[in-house]
């Protein structure tokens, strides 16, 4: 198994550009998660997926938007980048809504 | 919203002797407490949880003790290892919308 998978790992992006952050997991769980991490920071949530079909914000929501494809995958979008989206962004799934989470390995993006 | 402090920011220990990291949290209604570390470049990973129905759980040398009356739980290692040096990250579950609540994170360092 592969677990959670993401892609890009880096990404440089210029002001107003797009893009979407790919993530997907092989381990059959019902419940995805975006975080960005900033230094000091510790993880914030940005956007869930409790069940497939559903999505819901998190803390952090504004400039961000969604996609559960389907059970495996969970996309990340920025639909016009700004430099305070520079960041880590991780990617978590877990069996249900109190499971324990598992990460990704992250995308690291900078948005000059 | 849940709001989780997490002290100390730096630890830094001797090889072999043991490391305290400390938690509170201050959603009363929170329920799962889990511990993530992340070595550099990579995501956080799951090395221990406890559930509020229990004041302490060990896994080898790892433990985690919670007291639910005063809000705040800990993590636990004895006879650190070079390999445990990496951040340390607490987080508190408080069911609903939020997810996961991380705390800011403590950077272990084990001196040799």
């Amino acid at each position: 198994n592969a677990g959670v998978t993401q892609t890009p790992k880096f990404q440089v992006l210029k002001t107003g550009q797009s893009m979407t952050l790919q993530c997907a997991q092989d381990m059959n769980h019902n419940s995805m998660y975006w975080y960005r991490q900033d230094p000091g920071m510790g993880l914030r949530l940005i956007y869930y997926s409790a069940s497939e079909g559903t999505t819901d914000k998190g803390e952090v929501p504004n400039g961000y938007n969604v996609s559960r494809l389907n059970k495996r995958e969970f996309s990340l979008r920025l639909e016009s980048a700004a430099p305070s989206q520079t960041s880590v962004y991780f990617c978590a799934s877990s069996t249900d809504y109190l499971g324990e989470q598992y990460f990704g390995p992250g995308t690291r993006l900078t948005v000059t | 919203g849940e709001n989780v402090e997490q002290h100390p920011s730096t630890l830094s220990v001797q090889e072999g002797d043991s490391a305290v990291i400390k938690c509170t949290y201050s959603d009363s209604a929170s329920n799962y407490f889990p511990w993530y570390k992340q070595e550099l470049g990579k995501g956080p990973q799951l090395i221990i949880d406890i559930r509020s129905n229990v004041g302490e759980k060990k896994d080898q040398r790892i433990a985690v003790t919670l007291n639910k009356t005063a809000k705040h739980f800990s993590l636990h290692i004895t006879e650190t290892q070079p390999e445990d040096s990496a951040v340390y990250f607490c987080a508190a579950w408080r069911g609903g919308a939020d997810g996961l609540t991380f705390g800011k994170g403590t950077h272990l360092i084990i001196q040799p």
